[in-house]
């Protein structure tokens, strides 16, 4: 079974600062997928970045980057010059190739300061 | 292009009362599947399908059915709600096992009196 765990409940970053929440997980697959989602307090499910466990380098998306390192089996996302919009919660996730399963750890709450 | 699309956003229910959470996505994607999101615990998954005519349950599947007579459509049902059952629910899809990551419904939000 996939374990993720997100170790920072809630978190606070200045406007234009850079903020890096961290995650790290547990599996004994070698072909998984990793990923973060945003929720805002519109409670929609916002898919940020995704990452493919056998490729080593990291995934970005504008502001978004992940940290993949794959021995500690930690993944970080790295928010560069935060925006208020970006205040939301932040759910890690894994999943397994040839499995339907998404697993989720249990979030950090990110408030972006003005 | 609607997506997936979750119906009610809101429902109030009395102790053992039964609903049906309805779930509907226009993208042809196999997979479809139920979170249920509680604070402190991240979303949890309850029931899924892997195309029509095939459920299985999930982590937390106690008090709810599902069944998947077509594509499109995923209903989930509390057979006899409890207080335990508040929470906000969520169904998401995807094409191919997690490649592409899932699309969620904009989620239901029950409290169980």
């Amino acid at each position: 079974a996939q374990t993720v765990t997100q170790s920072q409940p809630e978190m606070s970053v200045q406007e234009a600062e850079t903020v890096t929440l961290s995650c790290t997980y547990d599996t004994s697959e070698n072909n998984y997928y990793l990923f973060w989602y945003k929720q805002p307090p519109s409670r929609q499910m916002i898919l940020v970045i995704r990452q493919e466990a056998y490729k080593q380098q990291n995934a970005t998306e504008n502001r978004f980057s992940v940290n993949f390192q794959k021995a500690a089996k930690s993944f970080s996302l790295k928010i560069s010059d935060s925006q208020l919009g970006d205040t939301a919660m932040y759910f890690c996730a894994s999943s397994w190739a040839g499995s339907y399963q998404l697993t989720f750890g249990k979030g950090t709450k990110l408030s972006v300061i003005p | 292009n609607a997506g997936v699309t979750q119906t009610p956003k809101f429902q109030v229910l009395k102790t053992g009362q039964s609903m049906t959470l309805q779930c509907a996505q226009d993208m042809n994607h196999e997979y479809m599947s139920w979170y249920r999101q509680d604070p402190g615990m991240g979303l949890r998954l309850i029931h899924y399908s892997v195309g029509a005519g095939i459920t299985d349950q999930g982590e937390v599947p106690n008090g709810y059915n599902v069944s998947r007579s077509t594509t499109e459509d995923f209903p989930l049902r509390l057979l006899s709600a409890a207080p335990s059952q508040t929470s906000v629910y969520f169904c998401a899809s995807s094409y191919e096992h997690s490649l592409y990551g899932y699309t969620f419904g904009s989620g239901t939000r029950l409290t169980v009196v």
